[in-house]
């Protein structure tokens, strides 16, 4: 199984530049989300989607966007790249919330820089 | 503002050793709480936690809750350099999971 599947593994922008980050899951869960995790921090929650059409923010949501047209994919847009944004962004997906299931499959983690 | 922090921040142990990674959590609405290992890419799940007192085992690690004292500890004994990961510690509350920094665990052989 490819669990959930996460593009591209490493990226540098240019400040200003946009792009966005792919996730793709084949469990068929209904719950995904997006994390950050800057070095020697906790992963911050940036939006999180609890089934096809719907999205909502998490902790860290600014300069960023997400769209969740099917149960598949969850793409992270960032459209104005800024230093602030360097970090490692995890995807995750889970059958139901976090809370009650415990477990969160991660993606493999996509390590962006902003110069 | 919840928070979960974990401590030490980072270990060095050798083969063989039994350690014991701590975790103080203050979380609006608790419902559960969880631990991973992250070893060079994505977190794995370990445990979920959601009682006092009841121990979860799982081989060598072992974890248990303390929801009075708004703790956890996760216990590691024989120690492998397999075992070597950033251990997160997880606050769930209603729709939420609030992350610790970690904990470094450096196992020598």
């Amino acid at each position: 199984n490819a669990g959930v599947t996460q593009t591209p593994k490493f990226r540098i922008l240019k400040i200003g530049q946009s792009m966005t980050l792919q996730c793709t899951q084949d469990m068929n869960h209904n719950y995904m989300y997006w994390y950050r995790q800057d070095p020697g921090m906790g992963l911050k929650l940036i939006y999180y989607s609890v089934g096809a059409g719907i999205t909502d923010k998490g902790e860290v949501p600014n300069g960023y966007n997400v769209s969740r047209s099917t149960t598949e994919d969850f793409p992270l847009r960032l459209e104005l790249a800024a230093p602030s944004q360097t970090s490692v962004y995890f995807c995750a997906s889970s059958l139901r919330t976090g809370v009650n299931t415990g477990e969160l499959f991660f993606g493999e983690g996509s390590r962006l820089t902003v110069l | 503002e919840d928070k979960v922090v974990q401590s030490p921040l980072s270990l060095v142990v050798h083969e063989g050793d039994t350690v014991t990674l701590n975790c103080s959590y203050e979380v609006t609405n608790f419902r559960s709480l969880l631990w991973y290992k992250q070893e060079k890419k994505a977190p794995t799940f370990l445990f979920m936690l959601t009682s006092s007192g009841i121990e979860k085992k799982s081989g060598r690690l072992s974890s248990i809750l303390d929801k009075k004292e708004l703790f956890s500890i996760l216990n590691i004994t024989a120690t492998q350099t397999g075992d070597s990961a950033i251990y997160l510690c997880v606050g769930g509350s209603q729709g939420n999971l609030i992350f610790g920094k970690g904990t470094k665990l450096s196992v020598k052989p």
